[in-house]
């Protein structure tokens, strides 16, 4: 069964500090993941993503991994803004099939 | 560009009613999705239409749901007679054709039935 399991399910931080969200995958036939950001009340937003051969990618202070051997990938977020709270979910793309399959997601506080 | 409109973004009906939902993609986009989270779940796939024929509809939870494409361009989403389990957020999301074209969600529509 495609599956798409994200860690922690939510998360605290202080602002200016970093964080890493994981997401592992029993996706097969794997064609790409991706990385969205859904703010309160709006539909999820692009942040990356990457292919098979791809390990890492970076949209300004968000880098992603990818380890397609382990099916494992994570966000990086560095230096955290208060703006950045939101939920971050991750989606694979099965290869040769329409629906993306979707993580739980991460729910992102970023605190004073 | 603008982006992926849905309409209404809130809906609150009784049980038994009926409730139509829309989408408007982004203009030229050929691919229009619909995606459901019930709260305390995933995202998850409904159906997607290529132009205005159905390509998968594999998750379309039951023939209470109806989606229509009428000329390729806005999508109707319509649940005839809504239960209290259809409750969620629906998302809509566009895009081109092609390996690598990435999605763009509507904000998506809340639907409560009570």
């Amino acid at each position: 069964k495609n599956q798409v399991e994200q860690s922690p399910q939510s998360l605290i931080i202080l602002e200016g500090k970093n964080c890493t969200l994981q997401c592992n995958y029993t996706v097969s036939p794997f064609s790409n993941l991706r990385w969205y950001k859904q703010d309160t009340g709006r539909g999820p937003v692009s942040l990356t993503i990457m292919t098979f051969s791809e390990n890492t990618k970076s949209n300004g202070r968000y880098t992603a991994t990818l380890d397609a051997d382990t099916k494992q990938s994570s966000l990086h977020i560095t230096a955290s803004q208060l703006s950045d709270s939101a939920s971050y979910i991750c989606v694979v793309s099965v290869r040769g099939n329409t629906p993306l399959v979707f993580g739980k997601g991460t729910r992102l506080s970023v605190i004073a | 560009e603008a982006g992926v409109t849905q309409f209404p973004s809130h809906s609150v009906i009784e049980k038994g009613q009926t409730v139509t939902l829309r989408c408007d993609p982004i203009s030229g986009h050929d691919n229009l999705y619909w995606y459901r989270r019930v709260m305390g779940k995933e995202i998850k796939f409904l159906l997607h239409f290529v132009k205005e024929s159905k390509q998968d509809e594999s998750g379309m939870p039951n023939n209470r749901f109806l989606a229509e494409r009428t000329g390729g361009t806005y999508s109707t989403l319509k649940v005839q007679p809504a239960e209290l389990e259809d409750s969620g957020v629906y998302f809509c999301a566009s895009s081109r054709t092609g390996a690598g074209y990435g999605y763009t969600f509507g904000s998506g529509t809340r639907l409560t039935v009570v």
